[in-house]
């Protein structure tokens, strides 16, 4: 069975760091790209960037361009969100999502966790 | 940067049908999922390249693409199906995911 938990989140203040990670299990981690997605309290899902199953592959929205770095670590069947200079506009919860193959591109997300939320207020 | 476009609500009777679109500009060129997401859940892939459903599924849930709209359509409505929709492509131009803004599906 394929399993995906976030942990990570919490409250942080403006321009403050969190790190996000996705523990994943129920399948070959390496053979699969994964994604954060994220939904801001009472509105829709944003893509927030991507990584090839190898890992030598990454995408990114725009908004977080240059202040997040997702990676990955194959070793320990886990995903990574790095985020910097946190904005109240970050707020939202992170959900990490499996792909159903091992590049980003045109890619359908078949597998949910189930989400951790981060706060990024004073 | 692509925007994909859904009604922001659709209500229906129990037994009857749904119909949910996603615009886009020439989204036929494109492949699109569609997730359902009931309150505190996390998201559920429901159909994914236009028209395949999942396992698990159930085949009261169907999908189509063509010209400027996708349509997710829930046959045989049941009170279970209320929840929020969302379409997802994968925009080549940008590089980008891209995923609708989201429909309300209400259950009279």
């Amino acid at each position: 069975e394929v399993q995906l938990l976030e942990s990570g989140g919490g409250l942080v203040q403006p321009g403050g760091s969190l790190r996000l990670s996705c523990a994943a299990s129920g399948f070959t981690f390496s053979s699969y790209a994964m994604s954060w997605v994220r939904q801001a309290p009472g509105k829709g899902l944003e893509w927030v960037s991507a990584i090839s199953g190898s890992g030598g592959s990454t995408y990114y929205t725009d908004s977080v361009k240059g202040r997040f770095t997702i990676s990955r670590d194959n070793s320990k069947n886990t995903l990574f969100l790095q985020m910097n200079s946190l904005r109240a506009e970050d707020t939202a919860v992170y959900y990490c999502a499996k792909s159903e193959g091992s590049t980003v591109t045109n890619g359908v997300f078949d597998y949910w966790g189930q989400g951790t939320l981060v706060t990024v207020s004073s | 940067s692509y925007v994909l476009t859904q009604p922001p609500s659709v209500s229906v009777a129990p037994g009857k049908t749904a119909r949910i679109t996603c615009g886009g500009n020439n989204i036929g060129n494109k492949i699109v999922h569609w997730y359902q997401q009931k309150p505190g859940q996390a998201p559920v892939l429901v159909i994914y390249y236009d028209s395949d459903r999942p396992s698990g599924i159930p085949e009261r849930f169907s999908g189509s693409n063509s010209g400027n709209t996708a349509t997710l359509t829930i046959s045989r409505v049941e009170a279970g199906d209320e929840a929020d929709y969302y379409c997802q492509v994968w925009d080549s131009s940008s590089d980008h995911y891209v995923f609708g803004t989201g429909t309300k599906v209400t259950v009279l």
